[in-house]
């Protein structure tokens, strides 16, 4: 079964700092790629994706991820945080070449933006 | 489009009781999902329910059951309840051509005591 692995737990950062959040899945084949947001006390809402095409996916509030098939990574990428991007943020793979297109979760990374 | 709703939002059970929670997914969705959500595990994937059939099973023990009503709204069923079922539990739906897009409710959180 597929595995994914987000390496930083927790992240705290002074506004402005860039952000990278490391995300890796556990092997290759067809694959369709996330990234949730958690905000403090609201749903989980989907941040981007990658189905196909261009590895470089744009998302909402300026987050950007890249696809790099070869080392089985989805990282996550924001150039200047803000406060308001205080949240916990999931990365979640559906292995579609292993049958189910249920999407598994990593376990999430903390994010604290100190303003 | 209302979003993916969840009842109750909050739950406090004792150990040995039983506990159904609900969800309604947004109009159209006939995909339901349902997560176990805890700190430092993430979210894990108890199953999922397509047209009122059960189509992806996760690696909980058969105290956790849920079904789903013609209307595609579903009811996840935890029995004999443990300290370690303390968690929130997330219900997701999915737009049929899109099943592995998933749109999240609220959650409803259980506290075990």
């Amino acid at each position: 079964a597929q595995s994914v692995s987000q390496h930083n737990h927790h992240v705290i950062l002074s506004e402005a700092a860039s952000l990278e959040l490391g995300c890796n899945y556990s092997y290759g084949g067809t694959v369709n790629l996330f990234w949730y947001v958690q905000y403090p006390g609201q749903h989980l809402q989907l941040l981007l994706k990658y189905f196909s095409g261009d590895p470089l996916v744009k998302g909402i509030k300026g987050f950007e991820a890249e696809f790099i098939k070869s080392k089985f990574s989805f990282n996550l990428r924001k150039p200047s945080v803000q406060w308001s991007d205080t949240a916990e943020y999931f990365c979640a793979v559906a292995d579609l070449s292993g049958g189910s297109y249920i999407p598994t979760f990593g376990r999430g990374t903390s994010l604290i933006v100190h303003p | 489009k209302a979003g993916v709703t969840q009842t109750p939002r909050y739950l406090i059970k004792t150990r040995g009781q039983q506990v159904t929670l609900s969800c309604s997914p947004i109009s159209g969705h006939r995909s339901v999902s349902w997560y176990q959500q805890t700190p430092g595990q993430g979210l894990q994937f108890l199953f999922e329910y397509f047209s009122e059939t059960q189509r992806n099973k996760g690696n909980f023990p058969g105290r956790f059951s849920g079904r789903q009503f013609s209307n595609s709204r579903s009811e996840m069923n935890v029995s004999t309840l443990e300290l370690g079922d303390s968690a929130l539990y997330l219900c997701a739906s999915a737009d049929p051509g899109l099943v592995n897009e998933q749109f999240f409710g609220p959650g409803t959180r259980l506290t075990v005591l």
